[in-house]
């Protein structure tokens, strides 16, 4: 089935710094790629939208310059959370979908536990 | 009105219960429907997806689908303690369209 692999599964950082984490769709090509916020107890809230070779796509409320994506090749997405503050410890979750099969549904990544002390 | 409504829990069954999950939603724009499973500090794992009115079965798990009341369910039969988790529904207006997530119900099963 298809697999997508998030790394690092956790991070803790101190605040100012910058944290970087990889979504990759490991058998499988995916020309988008979703990203996910997830608070403890709540369900998925979607941040941004990913596409290979071109901006993405941010939902309401969603810094832009904060939260930064790069999806540089069919097989790999960023996220990167730029100037980190506490409130932006959460879980953070990649998401991608088989380009070239028909109605293929969502697969999601482990997560990564973002700590900024 | 929230697009989709999912009663939180927690559910708690014993062992070898049939579990019943449901969810309601609004938006009759929806076509694909699809039931996560998800362990805590984990991400989502996909049990069932489907995109048309009626009944899918996989292993203990049957996925239903009601697009004329806009419900849908999701049984497992037989449950197990591994059962144990957060289920989510999810659908979607198309194929490459964005998820809209149910919050979740919690579910516990005893031995």
């Amino acid at each position: 089935g298809a697999v997508v692999s998030q790394h690092p599964s956790w991070v803790i950082c101190k605040s100012g710094t910058s944290v970087k984490i990889e979504c990759r769709s490991l058998d499988f090509q995916a020309t988008t790629m979703f990203w996910y916020r997830q608070f403890p107890k709540q369900s998925l809230m979607l941040m941004a939208t990913s596409n290979e070779g071109s901006k993405a796509t941010y939902e309401q409320g969603v810094e832009k310059d904060k939260f930064l994506i790069n999806h540089a090749s069919l097989t790999l997405s960023t996220l990167t959370v730029t100037s980190a503050h506490p409130e932006d410890s959460s879980f953070y979750i990649c998401s991608a979908r088989d380009s070239g099969a028909h109605n293929s549904p969502l697969h999601f990544g482990n997560g990564t536990r973002l700590t900024v002390t | 009105q929230k697009e989709v409504e999912q009663d939180p829990g927690p559910l708690s069954v014993p062992e070898g219960a049939i579990v019943s999950l449901n969810c309601t939603y609004s938006n009759s724009a929806f076509q694909y429907f699809m039931w996560y499973r998800q362990y805590s500090r984990k991400g989502p794992e996909l049990l069932m997806y489907t995109y048309s009115s009626g009944n899918k079965e996989d292993g203990r798990f049957t996925a239903q689908v009601d697009k004329s009341s806009k419900y849908i369910s999701l049984f497992i039969r037989d449950s197990q303690p591994s059962d144990s988790a957060t289920y989510l529904c999810a659908m979607s207006t198309g194929t490459a369209s964005k998820l809209t997530f149910g919050t979740g119900t919690r579910l516990q099963v005893t031995l």
